[in-house]
């Protein structure tokens, strides 16, 4: 099961650009890349999906190098609605051994500041 | 188009009780997830179920059931709820079962509070 490493934390100013990395240095062949955010009081929200290069779509962008042990999302010139807890989540294939997990992990709190 | 919906959004329980928390989605998909995140933490999967008629446990299954009732519902029993329980339950669904369930975009719902005392 690929796990991952994200910062707990980051804090960022109104209008700036933000880049969060994940870590994922058992990431298997078949594994996509997905990063989710959450909002208090709410469940998680699909932001931007990818395997490997550039994905780009219109809120975040999703860097994956060649050897793709880690990625990074960029949110570009954040806003205050922007603060939230970004998950960064790496799949792993249904066993069919009856059991699969789905890991969320703790993700990085992102606060914005005005 | 609800999305994914939840029954209740509030519950709070004496331990030792029974209830059955609900879960709806009107999009057609085929696989359905039940999750709870605790304070501070992330969510863990409790069950799954790939499709109609099919379960399969998650990382911290103990002390739930759950019964996929048909296509559009899916929903996590808690036979003798205890404190350890306390957490907030997330419900989300997807389109395929293919088996390769992490290319696979869930949508949540948006939760119950279970507080159990």
């Amino acid at each position: 099961l690929a796990k991952t490493t994200q910062p707990i934390s980051m804090d960022s100013y109104e209008g700036q650009e933000v880049n969060i990395t994940c870590s994922h240095n058992n990431i298997a062949t078949n594994d996509y890349i997905t990063w989710y955010q959450q909002f208090p009081s709410q469940g998680p929200r699909f932001i931007i999906q990818g395997y490997k290069t550039k994905v780009t779509n219109e809120v975040a962008s999703l860097f994956i190098p060649a050897d793709r042990k880690s990625s990074t999302l960029s949110l570009p010139r954040v806003s205050l609605s922007d603060t939230a807890v970004y998950y960064c989540l790496v799949g792993d294939s249904y066993s069919g051994a009856g059991s699969y997990q789905l890991t969320f992990g703790k993700g990085t709190k992102l606060s914005v500041i005005p | 188009n609800a999305g994914v919906t939840q029954t209740p959004k509030f519950q709070v329980l004496k331990t030792g009780q029974s209830m059955t928390l609900q879960c709806a989605q009107d999009m057609n998909h085929n696989s359905m997830y039940w999750y709870r995140q605790d304070p501070g933490m992330g969510l863990r999967l409790i069950y799954y179920s790939a499709s109609e008629g099919t379960t399969d446990k998650g990382e911290v299954p103990n002390g739930y059931n759950v019964s996929r009732l048909n296509k559009r519902e899916f929903s996590l029993r808690l036979e003798s709820a205890a404190p350890s329980q306390t957490s907030v339950y997330f419900c989300a669904s997807s389109e395929t079962n293919t088996g390769t369930f992490i290319a696979d975009t869930q949508y949540f719902g948006p939760g119950t509070r279970l507080t159990v005392l």
